[in-house]
């Protein structure tokens, strides 16, 4: 079974703080994503990676970059957290090799910023 | 340019009677087509995904969904509703895009309350 873990369930953050959000995936996946979530707009894509160190803007990048070092990591940060980031995470891997790129998302990380 | 409109925000039946989920999309190449159950605090999880292959599709729990293309329809029925169904559920379209990499649009979910 594919496994997506994320460093955190719940985290209380500060205004203007810099905040790290972890995510490891077991299953040798090429793409990894990050998707914040929010009622009523459904998921929105943040950034995606195909590849180690390669890294794509996806639907709303502004106030936070990523990070990809190895293959099965992919971190989200956010520079200065504001209280319009506040909201649940969920980072999602999944394998070309697989037609349609059915994604495996993580339990989720829900972020509030204080 | 992809979209998927998800018909109900909302949707609430009694346990032991059928759940209709509805879900259009618009894609300008052959997609694929997925449902997504989440619930309360978890991650997605996949219930069942179309690829070209059969129009009607099984999934996990006694879900299918049909795809149909005339109607640009993936609708989500279950003959008869379970408590533990109650969570939201997410229609997915993965295109190829203009640059011809994938691009996955989510609905904005339907929320499913069961009854007793």
């Amino acid at each position: 079974d594919v496994k997506v873990t994320q460093s955190s369930r719940y985290l209380v953050k500060r205004t203007g703080e810099k905040v790290f959000l972890e995510c490891v995936q077991d299953m040798d996946h090429e793409n990894m994503f990050w998707y914040r979530q929010d009622p009523g707009l459904g998921l929105r894509l943040i950034y995606f990676s195909y590849d180690v160190k390669m890294k794509e803007k996806g639907d709303i990048p502004e106030g936070y970059s990523v990070s990809r070092e190895k293959k099965e990591r992919f971190s989200l940060i956010l520079e200065s957290a504001s209280t319009n980031q506040t909201s649940m995470y969920l980072c999602a891997s999944s394998s070309r090799r697989d037609r349609g790129y059915e994604q495996y998302f993580g339990p989720g990380t829900r972020l509030t910023v204080t | 340019a992809q979209s998927v409109t998800q018909l109900d925000s909302h949707v609430s039946v009694s346990e032991g009677t059928p759940v209709l989920l509805r879900c259009n999309y618009s894609s300008s190449y052959s997609p694929s087509l997925f449902w997504y159950v989440q619930h309360p605090n978890k991650g997605l999880q996949l219930l069942l995904k179309y690829t070209s292959a059969a129009t009607l599709v099984k999934g996990i729990n006694g879900f299918e969904a049909e795809f149909k293309k005339s109607e640009t329809s993936f609708h989500l029925t279950k003959p008869s509703a379970h408590m533990s169904d109650a969570a939201e559920y997410f229609c997915v379209v993965s295109d190829r895009g203009k640059t011809g990499g994938f691009k996955t649009i989510f609905g904005a979910g339907t929320r499913l309350f069961v009854k007793a």
